[in-house]
């Protein structure tokens, strides 16, 4: 069974623009979450979508969006950057959401550099 | 905001010793934690979820257990090789998964 993957792996943008990060789950699995990785932080919840609805979202900026596909793979954008957001983004799927007992499976990650 | 903590930041152990680290998060609301094991360059890989205040969980020479009256939980690696060398990750989860920031453990061999 493939895993999660993530699209693309790096990407260099400058302060700004915005970019698009893409997450396809495990087949089967109905739910996505993203998360951003700065350093010295934890996992920093940002969204999670199940059956092309946002079930839930943290504590950041509304220049950071996303959506889910019917098939559910999943993106997420962020507008206007900002040098703050260089990070290491990771999407996780599950089969239900990413509550209780439900064990997330993670991509490899994006990394964003905004310069 | 929901604090999940872990200690400690880092560790280095030599290869043949026994460790082990904490995870402190709310006593209210549980619903499970989760511990995940990440190594450099890969993807987060989940090792145990736990539910029930007392459960224990062993997977080859990692085992955790869990206290949810007082919050907290223990993993705890048994004879440490340098393949055990990663950052070890717990998650609290409500309606959502609440990250702690990870210990950070090195196996020098």
């Amino acid at each position: 069974k493939a895993g999660v993957t993530q699209t693309p792996r790096y990407l260099i943008k400058t302060r700004g623009q915005q970019v698009t990060l893409s997450c396809s789950p495990i087949s089967g699995h109905r739910s996505v979450s993203w998360y951003q990785q700065t350093p010295g932080q934890g996992l920093q919840f940002l969204f999670e979508y199940f059956s092309e609805t946002q079930r839930n979202k943290g504590n950041f900026p509304g220049r950071f969006s996303g959506r889910q596909f019917s098939n559910s793979r999943s993106e997420m954008n962020v507008s206007t950057l900002e040098l703050g957001d260089s990070a290491l983004y990771l999407c996780a799927s599950s089969l239900n959401g990413g509550r209780g007992t439900d064990t997330q499976y993670f991509g490899p990650g994006t990394r964003l550099t905004v310069l | 905001i929901l604090n999940v903590e872990q200690s400690p930041q880092s560790l280095h152990v030599q290869e043949g010793d026994s460790t082990n680290f904490t995870c402190s998060f709310p006593s209210s609301n549980f619903y499970a934690l989760h511990w995940y094991r990440w190594e450099t360059a890969k993807s987060p890989e989940a090792l145990f979820v736990m539910t029930l205040n007392g459960d224990e969980k062993k997977k080859g020479r990692i085992s955790a257990t869990l206290n949810t009256k007082e919050g907290y939980s223990y993993l705890y690696i048994k004879g440490s090789q340098p393949e055990d060398s990663a950052t070890y990750l717990c998650a609290f989860t409500g309606n959502q998964f609440y990250f702690g920031t990870g210990t950070s453990l090195t196996v020098i061999p």
